[in-house]
């Protein structure tokens, strides 16, 4: 079975500075990995997914995250905030498998305050 | 736009009552799915669909049903409204293989009284 695990329910983070979004997943086979974000009132949106090849992958608003297989982590960085980014992100893992449903577990998310 | 369109975006309900929450895409995807989300818990996959005509469960069932009769379009049905199925509701879908992430509709919040 697969999980994945949000430490940070909330971080609050003033504009301009460095933010990193925690995290880790357990699986017992190979996974893909997804961060979604959510703004108010709004459904959840595609940022970022690794499937394979290099481990960091990026997404067009600024937001980085790293796959690293040995600490099964993902962490989703941004070196400078804006007021735009409050929202909240979830991380999902789902197993690819050939054909068939494959269930996507989603973390409990991590609500990003930007402070002006 | 092409994307997912749930209905309605709110929608206050007695204890007892039923009704169905509507969700439609236009993007030919196979996958569709209802997910629950609540505070603390992110989300929990309700139903999903693999194609027309077929529906399975997902984690938390109990109290809906779902039917996929046509590519576009994927129901939700609550049976019998508790006050425990409070909660904002969002449909997705996504095309196969699961290298494509989830297109979510916008959700209907939910209130049982």
């Amino acid at each position: 079975a697969q999980s994945v695990t949000q430490l940070d329910s909330q971080v609050p983070v003033f504009e301009e500075a460095p933010v990193e979004l925690r995290c880790n997943y357990s699986s017992s086979v190979s996974v893909y990995l997804f961060w979604y974000v959510q703004y108010p009132n709004q459904g959840l949106q595609l940022l970022l997914k690794y499937l394979s090849g290099s481990t960091l992958v990026e997404s067009i608003n600024g937001f980085e995250a790293e796959f690293n297989k040995s600490q099964t982590s993902f962490h989703l960085r941004k070196p400078s905030v804006h007021i735009s980014d409050t929202a909240e992100y979830f991380c999902a893992v789902i197993t690819p498998a050939s054909g068939g449903y494959q269930k996507v577990t989603f973390g409990i998310g991590t609500k990003l305050q930007v402070i002006p | 736009n092409a994307g997912v369109t749930q209905t309605p975006k709110f929608q206050v309900l007695k204890t007892g009552q039923s009704m169905t929450l509507q969700c439609a895409q236009d993007m030919n995807h196979e996958y569709m799915s209802w997910y629950r989300q609540d505070p603390g818990m992110g989300l929990r996959l309700i139903h999903y669909s693999v194609g027309a005509g077929i529906t399975d469960q997902g984690e938390v069932p109990n109290g809906y049903n779902v039917s996929r009769s046509t590519t576009e379009d994927f129901p939700l049905r609550l049976l019998s409204a508790a006050p425990s199925q409070t909660s904002v509701y969002f449909c997705a879908s996504r095309r196969d293989p699961s290298t494509y992430g989830y297109t979510f509709g916008s959700g209907t919040r939910l209130t049982v009284v």
